[in-house]
Parts: C-alpha cells; structure tokens; sequence
C-alpha cells in the first residue's frame, strides 16, 4: 500500500470550511483514498473514500487530483465537535487486510 | 443498531494474568479486526477474521489469539498479561475484507 503525508497540525476557525491535504504520491492505479477520523479516546470513524472522482457525502467532500498524487478532505462547516485526529490511508481494497494508520493531522477548530 | 460494541470499557490488569475482550457487530458483516493503540501512535493491526471460521494474524499477534465465536462475535485473549500489553484495543467491522471499517468505543487495558 502506498504510503501518505499528512501535515501534523491545523487549526480552522468554527463555521469556516477545513481543508485538509494528503500526498500520495506513489498510490497505484487499484488503490483507493479512504479518510478516517478519531475524536479523542473515541474509536476511528469512517468519513469518505475514493478512487479517482471526487466524492461527497452527509459528512464531507473528497478532492482527488487528476493525476492521483494527492487528495483533500473538506469539512464544509467545520463545528467544534469536528476537532479530531484525521488519517488518510491508501490501499487497494482487493489487496491485503492492513490498513496502515499513521499520525494523521490533528484538527483544532476554533470557536 | 448498536453498531461495534466491546466489554469490558476499562480492565487492569496484574502481570500473568489471563482476561478475554469481547467484541460484537449487529451489522451482518463478515470480516472483523482487532487493534491496538499505544498513546501518540497509529492503530496496529494485531489478528484479523476475514470471514466466519478464519483468523489470521496481522503485525503484532505475539501474546494474544483470537476466536471468532460466530459471525457476530470476535474475541481477543491474553493469556499470560505484560506491561508491554497496555495500550487500548479496538475491534472493527467490515462488511467484507477490505471495504471501510467500523470500530467500537474501545477497551482501555493496564497491565501493572
């Protein structure tokens, strides 16, 4: 699986949109962009994944690139309860079971 | 729908001690997980059950087995507790191998 960078840190003022940029510069032509968020000592929430178009749903957007090199979450309206460690992973859902969780970035966001 | 539930919500643990982690999903999925997370780190996976009556280990299956009881239930056991098993363990959920996983709340283990 390919691996990510994340910056570790950011913060976003409340109701203002959070972008949050992940490189993945090796991903390969079968990996998908999945994002992951962990509220603190709460368990990892799934929030988004994508191949090559950008995805919506209820919680955020997916911004992928056209080469696929990298990738941006986007929380339309951030609220205080979106402040939370966000994780963005590459792999191929066909391929082995790791998902590989690294530091991610931090999210503060600021009332 | 509960979603992934675990028990016990916290345990301590002295060394050489044996206790069992329970896990359970209500969303008919047939691959489940188990993590561990020790503070300032990403998840480790430890074993994982791609469907009912399989288990394989993942990176750091040293210390512990698992049983996958049925298709709801995924337990994890220690059978001789170290400190070095501190840390706190999820159980995850997924409909099938690979798609997004959902995690339970957490158990919070000390081993003194």
């Amino acid at each position: 699986d390919a691996k990510t960078t994340q910056p570790p840190s950011m913060d976003c003022a409340e109701g203002r949109a959070a972008n949050l940029p992940c490189n993945h510069s090796t991903i390969s032509g079968n990996e998908y962009v999945y994002w992951y968020r962990q509220i603190h000592s709460q368990g990892p929430q799934y929030i988004i994944h994508g191949l090559k178009n950008n995805e919506t749903n209820e919680m955020a957007s997916l911004i992928i690139t056209e080469d696929r090199k990298s990738s941006t979450l986007i929380l339309p309206h951030a609220t205080l309860r979106d402040t939370a460690v966000y994780y963005c992973i590459v792999r191929d859902p066909t391929g082995t079971y790791k998902y590989i969780f690294g530091t991610g970035t931090r999210l503060k966001v600021l009332a | 729908n509960a979603g992934v539930t675990q028990t016990p919500k916290f345990q301590v643990l002295k060394t050489g001690q044996s206790m069992t982690l329970q896990c359970a999903q209500d969303m008919n999925h047939n691959s489940m997980y188990w993590y561990r997370q020790d503070p300032g780190m990403g998840l480790r996976l430890i074993y994982y059950s791609a469907s009912e009556g399989t288990t394989d280990k993942g990176e750091v299956p040293n210390g512990y087995n698992v049983s996958r009881l049925n298709k709801r239930e995924f337990s994890l056991r220690l059978e001789s507790a170290a400190p070095s098993q501190t840390s706190v363990y999820f159980c995850a959920s997924s409909e099938i191998r690979g798609r997004e996983q959902y995690f339970g709340p957490g158990t919070r283990l000390t081993v003194t």
